[in-house]
């Protein structure tokens, strides 16, 4: 059992490049996250979602895209690379709402140069 | 120009103490409170929560306390180890308004144990 597995772990990207990140869980999750956390700094949820074919903004949305067509997997997409997006990325799955334990990936820590 | 955010607090205990992390918040609708833990390196862990109507709970040497009427959580570690080093986020489990569904984390608190 993987639990929540993100890739790349590390990236550097240009400006106005764009990339994926990519989350996969294992454990028929219907809840995924994403969360960004800059050095130093708390969790802020930049989308969610509570099932396949359904995604949600959080407090943070603006610069990223995300897709659910799978219970398995909830990708991160950046468009536009900007500084600002420097950050480490978490996703995180949990089986509904009124189960607490949020299980966490590893994060991918990105550097926008 | 520069942004200026806000770093997170320590709380610094000697090893063998109990250690009480502070966290308010601000959602009077959760229904469950709580607590993370984050190493150096990786993704928070959960470690104990509390349903919004209850006012204390244990677990293997921790114990939250739910105060509703200042919105103020805790989380205390008793006989403190330097495994206890890291991160301590508070979260907030609940419907935000539009029907949004999410875990909300707080800033957080970094725990420095003390040999």
């Amino acid at each position: 059992n993987a639990g929540v597995t993100q890739t790349p772990k590390f990236r550097i990207l240009k400006i106005g490049q764009s990339m994926t990140l990519q989350c996969a869980q294992d454990m028929n999750h219907n809840y995924m996250y994403w969360y960004r956390q800059d050095p130093g700094m708390g969790l802020k949820l930049i989308y969610y979602s509570v099932g396949a074919g359904i995604t949600d903004k959080g407090e943070v949305p603006n610069g990223y895209n995300v897709s659910r067509s799978t219970t398995e997997d909830f990708p991160l997409r950046l468009e536009l690379a900007a500084p600002s997006q420097t950050s480490v990325y978490f996703c995180a799955s949990r089986p509904g709402h009124m189960n607490t334990e949020a299980f966490f990936g590893q994060g991918t820590r990105l550097t926008v140069v | 120009g520069e942004s200026v955010g806000l770093h997170l607090p320590t709380l610094s205990v000697q090893e063998g103490d109990n250690s009480i992390i502070n966290c308010a918040y601000s959602n009077s609708a959760s229904d469950y409170f709580i607590w993370y833990k984050q190493e150096s390196g990786k993704g928070p862990q959960f470690i104990i929560d509390i349903r919004s109507n209850m006012d204390k709970r244990q677990g293997q040497r921790v114990t939250v306390l739910l105060n509703k009427t200042v919105k103020h959580l805790s989380l205390q570690i008793a006989a403190t180890q330097p495994g206890d080093s890291a991160v301590y986020f508070c979260a907030e489990n609940s419907y935000s308004g539009g029907g949004a569904d999410g875990l909300t984390f707080g800033k957080g608190t970094h725990l420095i144990i003390q040999p």
